[in-house]
């Protein structure tokens, strides 16, 4: 059992190039989320979904776009990227939204903006 | 916006010894998870307690809930090396979760 799967774990970019990450699920999880996480700021949410075709907007969703076509998928895309955009990344899913909504987490992708 | 904060924000202890962090919150809540963080890796989720819950046990673990103060404490008890990472609480009563900026325990031998 996989759980939660991100590609690619690091990667380089320079700034204005464009790039996806990945996230996939085995776990028949509804709901997905991506955070980023930065030294001193703990993580902050980007962008979630709470079902196939469906996503919503986080705390930090500024020059991030999302999708989700598929249940076990959720897709983190960055059209221009900046050097602000240096972080890790995690992807997480859940099996409920409603009370008890535990994540579960991959082990995140680690990006540079040069 | 993260909601919860830890206290303190960095942990040194012994193996043997007994390890408190605390975690204050803004709203009202559902519920409250602790997660712990080994160093380059996701998060791994480690108890959850309810609003109406005041103590919870698993393990080592016990956590604890006061929902007048809004604040909450996670106990290690009799800590060990591998109990080195760093530990977030996290709340939320919608879809999403907030975390705090965690607090890094280390361990030594």
């Amino acid at each position: 059992n996989a759980g939660v799967t991100q590609t690619p774990k690091f990667r380089v970019l320079k700034t204005g190039q464009s790039m996806t990450l990945l996230c996939a699920q085995d776990m028949n999880h509804e709901y997905m989320y991506w955070y980023r996480q930065d030294p001193g700021m703990g993580l902050r949410l980007i962008h979630y979904s709470v079902g196939e075709g469906t996503t919503a907007k986080g705390e930090v969703p500024d020059g991030y776009n999302v999708s989700r076509l598929k249940k076990q998928n959720f897709l983190l895309g960055l059209e221009s990227a900046a050097p602000s955009q240096t972080s890790v990344y995690f992807c997480a899913s859940s099996y409920t939204a409603r009370g008890d909504n535990v994540l579960t987490f991959g082990a995140g992708s680690r990006l540079t903006v040069l | 916006s993260q909601q919860g904060e830890e206290d303190p924000q960095a942990l040194s202890i012994q193996e043997g010894e007994n390890a408190t962090m605390n975690c204050s919150y803004k709203t009202s809540i559902n519920n409250l998870q602790w997660y712990r963080q080994n160093s380059g890796r996701g998060l791994v989720h480690l108890i959850l307690i309810r609003s109406n819950e005041r103590e919870k046990h698993s393990g080592r673990l016990r956590v604890t809930l006061d929902t007048s103060k809004k604040s909450s404490s996670l106990l290690i008890t009799a800590s060990r090396a591998a109990d080195t990472a760093s530990y977030f609480c996290a709340t939320g009563s919608g879809y999403a979760l907030n975390f705090g900026k965690g607090t890094s325990l280390l361990v030594t031998p």
